[in-house]
């Protein structure tokens, strides 16, 4: 079975553009989640999908945006760049999206801001 | 205070010791908790899940809840140099996962 898949995997950016990245759950999976990993902050939780439904959201800006589609792959476009943005973006999938979800994670996309 | 908080690293431990992690959360309305293990350079990789209080067993792996104590910890026994790599601490509640820092493992041959 395969694993979730993120594209691009690796982006770089300027100040003030916008960016979108993309992120197929693993076959089955209708839960996804979003997470972003910085040295400095760790991972942190920017909001999760089911069935097209934002169903939490995290403490980041509004310029942070998700959408999910009818066959679960997630998209998550940052717009305005900023320096802080540069991070590794993590999608993670899981079946049903309750409590007790178990999420696996893609490999990441590495964005840097210039 | 913040919501997960893992002890302090890195630790380091003889191959074929047991490693012990420990974690503990704020939020008393948690409801499941896992551990994942982050290889340098990779995502995270979920190891263990535990929903309940006590132990759960999986190989090498061993993990304890208690929510009274709010306390998650896990055990890695006979250490291999292959466990080296950082450890997660993740705890959900409401469709998200809060993470701690992470406790970076390293078994020394």
């Amino acid at each position: 079975k395969a694993g979730v898949t993120q594209t691009p995997r690796y982006l770089i950016k300027t100040r003030g553009q916008q960016v979108t990245l993309s992120c197929s759950p693993i076959s089955g999976h209708r839960s996804v989640s979003w997470y972003q990993q910085t040295p400095g902050q760790g991972l942190q939780f920017l909001f999760e999908y089911f069935s097209e439904t934002q169903r939490n959201k995290g403490n980041f800006p509004g310029r942070f945006s998700g959408r999910q589609f009818s066959n679960s792959r997630s998209e998550m476009n940052v717009s305005t760049l900023e320096l802080g943005d540069s991070a590794l973006y993590l999608c993670a999938s899981g079946l049903a999206g309750g409590a007790y979800n178990e999420q696996f994670f893609g490999p990441g996309t590495r964005l840097t801001v210039l | 205070q913040k919501e997960v908080e893992q002890n302090s690293g890195p630790l380091s431990v003889p191959e074929g010791a047991i490693a012990s992690l420990n974690c503990t959360y704020s939020d008393r309305g948690s409801q499941s908790f896992f551990w994942y293990r982050q290889y340098s350079g990779k995502s995270p990789e979920l190891i263990m899940s535990i929903y309940s209080n006590g132990d759960k067993e999986d190989g090498r792996f061993t993990a304890q809840l208690n929510k009274a104590s709010q306390y998650v910890s896990l055990l890695i026994r006979d250490s291999q140099p292959s466990d080296s790599a950082t450890y997660l601490c993740a705890v959900g509640r409401d469709y998200k996962l809060s993470f701690g820092a992470g406790t970076t493992v390293t078994v020394r041959a």
